[in-house]
């Protein structure tokens, strides 16, 4: 039971580059979700998603493209990459059918460099 | 949107001392605050949780209160050590939604030996 995988665990990128963050989880959750992490900011969502084939914005989503073709993963994408989105991202998941619900466990974060 | 403001923003204490962090939501429809540690260049993990319907929770050094009135919930640390050293964030859910949170900015504490 490995919980929430992200890959890659790094990865530096040129302005205008693309690239896919994969997160899997192994728990069987609903809910999957994607956040970044920069520093002062705390956790910001940027998408989420409800259930398999479904996504919604977060607070932050501009840039950023998602997609739930199957319920235990969870990709994000950057098309064109700025140095903006030079962050560490967070994936995330949960349940409402625990015992116990609603506890996010997250990923062990990818660090995304653009230059 | 939810807003959640976290408050200090650093927190140095001395090894034995008891640390509080607190927070205020906006959303009335909040219902559920979790608090979570994380360690230098690691994953966000839950350390506690506390739902709209109790008002205060404890899990052996740590406790959480919850003033559902006032809009404000707080983290109580006591006995503190230094792997207690890390950043911790408050979270609020969103418009009732308990799937969905909106997290504070963190307070970087500080326990000195």
């Amino acid at each position: 039971n490995a919980g929430v995988t992200q890959t890659p665990k790094f990865r530096v990128l040129k302005t205008g580059q693309s690239m896919t963050l994969l997160c899997a989880q192994d728990m069987n959750h609903e809910y999957m979700y994607w956040y970044r992490q920069d520093p002062g900011m705390g956790l910001r969502l940027i998408h989420y998603s409800v259930g398999e084939g479904t996504t919604a914005k977060g607070e932050v989503p501009d840039g950023y493209n998602v997609s739930r073709l199957k319920k235990q993963n969870f990709l994000l994408g950057l098309e064109s990459a700025a140095p903006s989105q030079t962050s560490v991202y967070f994936c995330a998941s949960s349940t409402r059918t625990g015992p116990p619900t609603d506890i996010q466990y997250f990923g062990a974060g990818t660090r995304l460099s653009v230059l | 949107g939810e807003n959640v403001e976290q408050h200090p923003s650093t927190l140095s204490v001395q090894e034995g001392d008891s640390a509080v962090i607190k927070c205020t939501y906006s959303d009335s429809a909040s219902n559920y605050f979790p608090w979570y540690k994380q360690e230098l260049g690691k994953r966000p993990q839950l350390i506690i949780d506390i739902r709209s319907n109790v008002g205060e929770k404890k899990d052996q050094r740590i406790a959480v209160t919850l003033n559902k009135t006032a809009k404000h919930f707080s983290l109580h640390i006591t006995e503190t050590q230094p792997e207690d050293s890390a950043v911790y964030f408050c979270a609020a859910s969103i418009g009732g939604s308990n799937y969905k949170l909106t997290f504070g900015k963190g307070t970087l504490l500080t326990v000195n030996p």
